[in-house]
């Protein structure tokens, strides 16, 4: 079966950073999605990667090991609104997003 | 960048009736919309694919004659759930897919609370 595991919530503080984890077991892959969900609200799209490596966008990064089925979401300088829920999703051999639960990061003062 | 306006954003049925979710492509043609229902604490899970001008595909385990969708125009979609039930109140979000392997553009959502 195709699985996308991440932790379940996280908290951090203000100012630092938090490193989101996100592993994935899926029939194909055609590149992995991070989005943001604020609560109530559609997901907003992070980031996409497709080959092994970082990819820095500003305060985020994302990173990608194909081999290990495995990526994380880097946030840096962290600030209260990002306090949110974080959705890892995998496009597979059939260009069908899997979603993973999500993280929801609560950002302290 | 290309906007998906999906509407109501909110909206409280009684059971057995039915309600109608749209969702429109403003600036561009949508010829596939994804619906997808997220229930509290869980994940985005794909409900239907919606093809304009043919019938749409659903996922296993999800209701056909219950959540009826229509694609009858390049920039509207719409699902309709029928005879409402408590267990349907969800978040309902719908997602087109851009140029890009990367875009997709998503709707506002839709809570539906069925009382």
């Amino acid at each position: 079966g195709q699985n996308i595991d991440q932790p379940t919530e996280m908290t951090a503080t203000e100012g630092a950073i938090v490193q989101i984890n996100c592993t994935y077991q899926t029939s194909g892959f055609n590149g992995l999605f991070w989005y943001q969900q604020h609560a109530g609200e559609a997901p907003t799209f992070l980031s996409y990667n497709v080959l092994d490596g970082l990819e820095e966008k500003g305060r985020f990064s994302s990173f990608l090991s194909r081999s290990k089925g495995y990526s994380y979401l880097l946030l840096k300088e962290l600030q209260m609104k990002d306090s949110a829920s974080y959705l890892c999703a995998v496009l597979d051999s059939n260009y069908q997003l899997i979603w993973g639960a999500g993280t929801k990061l609560i950002i302290k003062p | 960048g290309a906007v998906v306006s999906q509407h109501p954003s909110r909206v409280i049925c009684k059971s057995g009736t039915s309600v109608k979710i749209e969702c429109r492509s403003l600036d561009f043609q949508a010829t596939t919309m994804f619906w997808y229902r997220q229930f509290p604490k869980q994940s985005l899970m794909l409900m239907a694919t919606s093809n304009e001008g043919s019938k749409a595909t659903y996922e296993q385990g999800v209701e056909k004659d219950k959540f009826l969708i229509n694609h009858a125009s390049l920039t509207l979609s719409t699902l309709t759930v029928t005879s409402a039930h408590p267990e349907d109140s969800s978040f309902y979000i719908c997602s087109a897919p851009g140029q890009g392997i990367s875009e997709a553009f998503f709707g506002q959502g839709t809570r539906l609370t069925v009382v």
